[in-house]
């Protein structure tokens, strides 16, 4: 079965500083991968998506991530964290029948003042 | 407003006794999934549907049914709940695979089972 990787389980960064959270992915064909985030007490929403166009993919609120096959990683960046983007991520991926599907573990960004 | 709903979205009951999830979406998707978020784990798939009357199984589908009846309805039985199904469930809907598109999820469902 396909799985990602998520990296560290809690990311703390100062406000105006860069954000990057780490997805690994487990492939030998590269799959469809995306980012989703929770805010508390809701439920997730599509940041952004890798679908085998652009290997740089640029979602919302300021977010993009780049798919490197060579890494098979999917890191997600952000240049300027906002105290409003303190939540979940989570990176998933799609299954070989692109009916599956499968999340990672999540990483809780936490931004100080 | 395009939405997915879910109910009750809180929920405890004791081991043994059946229940169910309601789901509903007004987008007219095709596709729908649930989900189950467990802290340390992320989220696992329990079931998916294609269409109408077309259901397959996810990633963890013990202790789990669901029926696709109408298109819009996606409900989530629990025949005999036991302690270790108490989680969080999402529904999820999209126009394709969930592999493939966008996913719009519902506001989730705290379930306790005692």
């Amino acid at each position: 079965a396909q799985s990602v990787t998520q990296l560290g389980s809690h990311v703390s960064v100062s406000e105006g500083a860069l954000v990057l959270l780490r997805c690994n992915y487990s492939s030998s064909v590269p799959p469809y991968l995306f980012w989703y985030v929770q805010y508390p007490n809701q439920g997730l929403q599509l940041l952004l998506k890798y679908t085998s166009a652009a290997t740089l993919v640029k979602g919302i609120n300021g977010f993009e991530a780049e798919f490197k096959k060579s890494e098979t990683s999917f890191h997600l960046t952000k240049p300027s964290a906002h105290m409003s983007d303190a939540a979940e991520y989570f990176c998933a991926v799609s299954g070989y029948n692109f009916n599956k599907f499968y999340f990672g573990s999540g990483t809780k960004l936490n931004v100080k003042p | 407003e395009a939405q997915v709903t879910q109910n009750p979205r809180y929920l405890i009951t004791v081991t043994g006794k059946k229940l169910t999830v309601t789901c509903s979406q007004n987008m007219n998707h095709e596709y729908m999934s649930w989900y189950r978020q467990d802290p340390g784990l992320g989220l696992r798939q329990i079931y998916y549907s294609m269409n109408v009357e077309v259901t397959d199984k996810g990633d963890v589908p013990e202790g789990y049914k669901v029926s696709r009846k109408e298109k819009r309805n996606f409900p989530l039985i629990l025949e005999s709940p036991s302690p270790n199904q108490t989680s969080l469930y999402f529904c999820a809907s999209s126009w394709r695979a969930a592999g493939t598109d966008t996913q719009y999820f519902g506001p989730g469902t705290r379930l306790t089972v005692l």
